[in-house]
């Protein structure tokens, strides 16, 4: 049972398109972060939310936290084929004592068609 | 960008022989990890260390070995691959306050 879902799987869109992509949990998080991943590169940060609710913009790129820290949104407006990619949501767990890992999702792959 | 490399970028190996990956950053970070990425499991912790000659087992530790001599390097070795193993392995150092993490190009190892 993963830990974190995230939906849609595949998406598949032409280029101008607004799009929604989920990241949920039945539990409560202290933070969650957002990767991009391009195809044959390591996965790249995009942002830290740490607040209920909060809502951050990278700009055509907009992340919400949820009111219960329990699950997040990544909206982007005016897709472009720059934006193909696996989007990927992770958070902090307890590894291990006082270790703390990362818990990933198994992410969102983009492709935005031309 | 975070300066990580890893080598070699791809290998082929044969079954039951032994394999290391190397891991190199240049920003003095101490936590770093190794990582699989499989098609239908996403990333998952191999093994990770919080310092020199500091390491602990992630979730799939189970044929791996890693060692770490010094700040910069951080070693993972397949003992005697098994085609199991075949996969893309990534290298990590993160924030120790944040846990955000920055990750190396990659290493492709296909075990035949």
């Amino acid at each position: 049972t993963q830990l974190l879902e995230q939906s849609p799987q595949f998406l598949s869109i032409q280029e101008g398109e607004n799009l929604t992509v989920y990241c949920n949990s039945s539990s409560v998080f202290s933070s969650l972060q957002w990767y991009r991943q391009e195809p044959g590169e390591g996965p790249v940060l995009l942002v830290t939310v740490v607040t209920g609710g909060e809502v951050k913009k990278l700009k055509r790129l907009t992340f919400q936290f949820g009111d219960a820290r329990k699950d997040s949104s990544l909206h982007i407006t005016a897709a472009q084929p720059g934006d193909t990619g696996l989007y990927l949501c992770a958070v902090l767990a307890r590894h291990a004592g006082n270790n703390r890992k990362l818990i990933w999702g198994l992410g969102t792959s983009l492709a935005v068609n031309p | 960008d975070a300066g990580i490399t890893q080598s070699p970028r791809h290998k082929v190996t044969e079954t039951g022989t032994p394999v290391t990956l190397r891991c190199h950053q240049t920003e003095n970070h101490r936590y770093m990890y190794w990582y699989r990425q499989d098609p239908g499991h996403g990333l998952r912790l191999i093994h990770y260390s919080y310092g020199v000659k500091d390491t602990d087992k992630g979730e799939v530790s189970d044929g791996y070995s890693v060692s770490r001599s010094k700040t910069e390097d951080f070693l993972l070795t397949l003992e005697s691959a098994t085609s199991s193993q075949t996969s893309v392995y990534f290298c990590a150092i993160s924030d120790p306050r944040t846990y955000e993490q920055y990750f190396g190009p990659g290493t492709r190892l296909t075990v035949t």
